[in-house]
């Protein structure tokens, strides 16, 4: 049984421009969540997905969106990159309705 | 909505010694409750939960954590503390928003062990 895998593990962008995060499922698990943990924060929820559609928002603009392909797995995508937006991001899958979600190891982010 | 308090960003503790993080939480139902550790530059790994069943729970590595709702408290110890537990501790609570259920964490606290 395969974990939650994440693509790229670091990366590096200037203000302004977009970037696309992407995430595989622990297999057999179709709900995805994606958190943004800040240095020195805790993860903050950004968005879950499931059956390929938002299901469940934090408290973060439209730059960030989502989407979830049909074998679960599922990209975040975030456009007009602030410096703010340099952070951890952590992509979590479950079963939907499950009370456990597990985390992959996470993409660092640097907005320059 | 649902909180979470996490009682001390840095705990330091000696090797042996007993390791007590602190986590209080509000919800206004029963909550389920989690907590994750996080090593350097690394995703969260699943320690422990409660999920309304027995309110001492026992996790990986030898940690517990006791739920207390007349405190609204789930704090996670160890008995004797190992180098291999320096890391940094999350605790969680679980909100339900729409169906989906989102994970509300706590600000973190890093562990130290001294040799």
């Amino acid at each position: 049984e395969t974990g939650v895998t994440q693509s790229p593990t670091h990366l590096i962008k200037t203000r302004g421009q977009q970037v696309t995060l992407r995430c595989s499922s622990q297999s057999g698990h179709n709900t995805v969540s994606w958190y943004q943990q800040a240095l020195g924060q805790g993860p903050q929820f950004i968005f879950q997905y499931y059956r390929e559609e938002e299901n469940g928002r934090g408290n973060f603009p439209p730059r960030f969106s989502g989407l979830q392909f049909p074998n679960y797995s599922s990209e975040l995508n975030v456009n007009a990159l602030e410096l703010d937006d340099s952070a951890l991001y952590l992509c979590a899958s479950s079963y939907w309705g499950a009370d456990t979600q597990y985390f992959g190891p996470g993409t660092r982010l640097t907005v320059l | 909505a649902q909180s979470v308090t996490q009682l001390g960003s840095h705990v330091s503790v000696s090797e042996g010694a007993l390791v007590l993080l602190r986590c209080n939480y509000s919800s206004s139902v029963p909550p389920y409750l989690f907590w994750y550790v996080q090593y350097p530059n690394q995703g969260l790994q699943l320690l422990l939960k409660y999920t309304s069943a027995a309110t001492l729970v026992k996790g990986i590595n030898g940690f517990e954590a006791e739920f207390k709702k007349s405190e609204t408290s789930f704090h996670l110890t160890k008995p004797s503390a190992h180098m291999s537990d320096a890391a940094e501790y999350f605790c969680a609570v679980s909100e339900s928003q729409g169906g989906s259920e989102k994970l509300v964490f706590g600000k973190g606290t890093k562990l130290t062990v001294n040799p």
